[in-house]
């Protein structure tokens, strides 16, 4: 069964260091979100991405975040300069269409240091 | 804004019980809603997907109730069972807010043997 693939699955970093979080969302899928969940709280919603463009993003996703489609099947999450805040398990999905059933990965676990 | 509602936080059952799992949406103007399940450091798996003109899904054990008028939805779980020990996510998508969910904070199951 198609599934949407986090790489790496953990990833450690010191505060003020910029990481990228990989995705490879299922094939056929258009679009393309990503999500965070903060150690005991709810998923937030972070940004969404269709056609080569956020199609909308959250008061979260500020400008030390950025996303990008580098080539046909990766889809990416930047984070400038982290925070130590910005530690949290971070979740990419996908759906075929806008308003489809959205499947998630299995997170990509960030710990700032 | 949307505010999504999950109560009970968390439920303890002994296996074979007929259980119910709550949530409850603020804005009625959503366009459909999903059930997630999400193990212990793990992904979300999706579980339903209900449509705003549906009334309910069904997946096996599994059957999901919608009252978009009254913003609740059930999860009903048939003869629980010990792997069916997880939390359970409800998240809405809204109309006036594109393709982004609102999570609600879950329900931690737990079926005893």
């Amino acid at each position: 069964e198609p599934e949407v693939t986090q790489t790496p699955s953990h990833q450690v970093t010191q505060m003020g260091q910029e990481v990228i979080l990989r995705c490879v969302p299922i094939s056929n899928h258009l679009y393309f979100y990503w999500y965070r969940q903060i150690l005991g709280q709810k998923v937030e919603f972070l940004v969404s991405f269709y056609n080569n463009e956020i199609s909308e993003k959250s008061e979260i996703f500020d400008d030390q975040f950025s996303v990008e489609r580098p080539d046909g099947s990766n889809f990416t999450l930047k984070i400038r300069s982290t925070k130590l805040e910005d530690s949290a398990m971070y979740f990419c999905a996908s759906s075929e269409q806008g308003m489809n059933i959205q499947y998630f990965g299995a997170g990509t676990r960030l710990s700032v240091l | 804004k949307q505010e999504v509602t999950q109560i009970p936080a968390a439920l303890s059952v002994p296996e074979g019980e007929n259980l119910v799992l709550n949530c409850s949406f603020t804005d009625s103007a959503i366009y459909n809603l999903q059930w997630f399940r999400q193990d212990p450091g793990k992904g979300l798996t999706s579980l339903l997907l209900i449509q705003s003109s549906q009334r309910e899904q069904t997946s096996g054990r599994l059957n999901a109730s919608l009252d978009k008028s009254s913003g609740r939805s059930t999860l009903y779980i048939a003869a629980s069972q010990p792997g069916d020990s997880a939390t359970y996510l409800c998240a809405v998508s809204s109309n006036n807010a594109g393709n982004m969910l609102t999570f609600g904070g879950g329900t931690r199951l737990m079926v005893k043997p």
